[in-house]
């Protein structure tokens, strides 16, 4: 079956540096990619996404880029805000399942 | 410009009783579904339907269950509450199921504990 595996959390970073957080998945066929995110007491929204091998989403000045050989989606931004903090979850569709898989969520905290 | 309504933001329910989480959307879209979000374990598909008059199980529907009598609407009801069943839900819908690129579109979720 489907599934996404993200970068265990909690992650904590001092504004202005930079982020990374890990997304690896497994799927049949040809997935669509996504980065939800989760700010507090608020459903999960979309940050970005990817619908093809080498494609890039961005948003808000992050980026992730579809990379069909090493199964990843890995988000990146490169000077991270207070107001970055959130919860953040990569995603995969698959038409096969014709459902959304969630990774686990890794919480992202920006201190000043 | 609603976008997904949940209703209520909390509940706090006694073991075995039933109640009707509420979600409702405006946009118009075929597709409606309910997850459940618990630490560690991401959100996981309780029930979902691709348009009005049709349902079907996700992950984890033991416990739930769903109709689609409108666009609208897509209650989520549980029939003898429990305390696993304690958690944060959250409708999402999109316009399509058979889209690729057709992003969901989430509610601000409901907190509901168990005792």
């Amino acid at each position: 079956g489907n599934s996404v595996t993200q970068m265990e959390g909690p992650v904590t970073l001092s504004e202005e540096a930079f982020l990374t957080i890990n997304c690896t998945y497994t799927a049949t066929g040809y997935p669509s990619l996504f980065w939800y995110v989760q700010y507090p007491g608020e459903g999960l929204q979309l940050l970005l996404k990817a619908t093809k091998a080498d494609d890039k989403g961005s948003n808000k000045g992050f980026e992730a880029t579809y990379r069909k050989e090493t199964t990843s989606f890995h988000l990146e931004k490169g000077s991270v805000q207070v107001s970055d903090s959130a919860v953040y979850f990569c995603a995969l569709y698959s038409g096969s399942a014709r459902q959304l898989t969630f990774g686990s969520g890794t919480q992202l905290t920006v201190l000043p | 410009n609603a976008g997904v309504t949940q209703t209520p933001k909390f509940q706090v329910l006694k073991t075995g009783q039933s109640m009707t989480l509420q979600c409702a959307q405006d946009m118009n879209h075929e597709y409606m579904s309910w997850y459940r979000q618990d630490p560690g374990m991401g959100l996981r598909l309780i029930h979902y339907s691709v348009g009005a008059g049709i349902t079907d199980q996700g992950e984890v529907p033991n416990g739930y269950n769903v109709s689609r009598s409108t666009t609208e609407d897509f209650p989520l009801r549980l029939l003898s509450a429990a305390p696993s069943q304690t958690s944060v839900y959250f409708c999402a819908s999109s316009y399509s199921d058979r889209r690729r690129e057709s992003p969901l579109h989430f509610g601000n979720g409901t907190r509901l504990t168990v005792t």
